[in-house]
């Protein structure tokens, strides 16, 4: 099955760095891959996600970036806040698979 | 906008006891999901349905039975709780394996 790694486990940057969480995988097939993240006593939310026929996608300050080839993808958060501070979840998953495979989380504290 | 439901924020309940725990979504999803969340842990996949009556084991199903009679509930069931079910369990659900999972608020389970 597909296994998902996640680096780094803990991140920490001052405000208005930028903030980079790479996640590798290991099913070629796999074609959608999200990144969530979750708040202190909140739930996952998604916040941004890009599938295989795309190579980079931006929202604002967050950028996702897919390496097929090298079968790995990243977040990119520019100009980071305090109100950046949460866990970041990547995942990935493939059609017909039923569900999606989680990397371990990602704790980003933002230092003012 | 989506909405995820469970039964209770908070439970406490004894060991040995029956436990049920109930997910209910709105937007006619195909794919409900039942995680529990421990910390350092990340997001563990307990069950997984993909339609009405089907379920497939996760990665944790040792000690859990899921059930969904119908597309928007699917319960999470702890037959005979134990003390290390102690956890936070987070519902999703998604319109298909390649799709934003939402989640519920959690239910935090408490076994004495």
């Amino acid at each position: 099955g597909e296994n998902v790694e996640q680096h780094p486990s803990t991140l920490s940057v001052q405000e208005g760095d930028s903030a980079v969480i790479k996640c590798t995988y290991s099913d070629s097939a796999s074609n959608y891959f999200p990144w969530y993240k979750q708040e202190l006593g909140k739930r996952p939310q998604l916040i941004i996600d890009i599938r295989s026929n795309v190579g980079e996608k931006k929202d604002q300050r967050i950028a996702v970036t897919l390496n097929k080839t090298a079968k790995h993808f990243s977040l990119h958060i520019t100009e980071t806040q305090p109100e950046d501070s949460a866990v970041y979840f990547c995942a990935a998953s493939r059609t017909n698979a039923g569900k999606s495979t989680f990397g371990d989380g990602t704790t980003l504290t933002v230092k003012p | 906008d989506v909405k995820v439901t469970q039964s209770s924020r908070y439970l406490v309940k004894r060991t040995g006891e029956k436990v049920f725990l109930e997910c209910v979504q709105d937007m006619d999803h195909e794919n409900m999901f039942w995680y529990r969340q421990d910390p350092g842990l990340g997001l563990r996949l307990i069950y997984f349905s993909y339609d009405v009556k089907m379920k497939e084991k996760g990665d944790i199903p040792e000690g859990y039975s899921v059930s969904r009679e119908k597309k928007e509930r699917f319960s999470l069931i702890l037959e005979s709780a134990s003390t290390n079910q102690t956890s936070m369990y987070l519902c999703a659900s998604s319109l298909t394996e390649t799709d934003t999972q939402y989640f519920g608020p959690g239910t935090r389970l408490t076994v004495l």
